[in-house]
């Protein structure tokens, strides 16, 4: 039963342009959302994150979007360039709860020049 | 960067022999989490460790155990490796309500 879901395996934009990559969850009491981008035969690395007393939350080029409602997150990365080119995870967690983090599948953003 | 350190990071092992991977941290964080990545399956939580002897599983805990015996320190063990736990293995440190911070993974090969 996967709590962190990500449908959408790949994704490839032109550079310049924006990249939006998607993030369902199911359950309620994740309260805390946080965003990875991993290169190839490295460790992921920590992008951004929202709590979910925010419904958004920017740093630089990326700026992440919470809908509690629809238990939905977005990245958005704007403008997109080539080095960000990467696999990109969402992850969850409940804070003060079990802090067990959660990620999803991932999605391949290729940003082509 | 975070000090966060995974050994081995790689390994070649044969099909029902023990393997055990370690992940040691500089930082004294509280938690700390082993996840498996594969094509198609994304980062899957084992086990983690919310403290010193303290740890609960994960999705996919089925033939692996973990210890930690002392804060820097979380092992996962492997009791007999089947082909099916061939992975590449993560370990990271976080604080409470934090980000997590990732080790450089160690590739496994159980032939």
């Amino acid at each position: 039963d996967q709590q962190v879901k990500q449908n959408s395996p790949s994704l490839s934009v032109q550079e310049g342009r924006i990249s939006i990559l998607n993030c369902d969850y199911t359950n309620s009491m994740f309260d805390y959302f946080l965003w990875y981008k991993k290169y190839p035969a490295e460790g992921p690395t920590f992008l951004i994150s929202i709590s979910s007393i925010k419904d958004k939350n920017e740093d630089g080029r990326f700026t992440v979007f919470l809908n509690k409602s629809a238990k939905h997150l977005s990245l958005h990365i704007v403008p997109s360039q080539p080095g960000d080119s990467a696999v990109y995870f969402c992850a969850a967690s409940q804070q003060g709860g079990s802090e067990k983090l959660v990620f999803g599948k991932g999605t391949k953003l290729t940003v082509n020049p | 960067d975070a000090g966060i350190t995974q050994s081995p990071r790689h390994k070649v092992t044969e099909t029902g022999t023990p393997v055990t991977l370690r992940c040691h941290q500089t930082e004294n964080h509280r938690y700390m989490y082993w996840y498996r990545q594969d094509p198609g399956h994304g980062l899957r939580l084992i086990h983690y460790s919310y403290g010193v002897k303290d740890t609960d599983k994960g999705e996919v805990s089925d033939g692996y155990s973990v210890s930690r015996s002392k804060t820097e320190d979380f092992l996962l063990t492997l009791e007999s490796a089947t082909s099916s736990q061939t992975s590449v293995y993560f370990c990271a440190i976080r604080e409470l309500g934090t980000e997590a911070f990732f080790g450089q993974g160690t590739r496994l090969t159980v032939v």
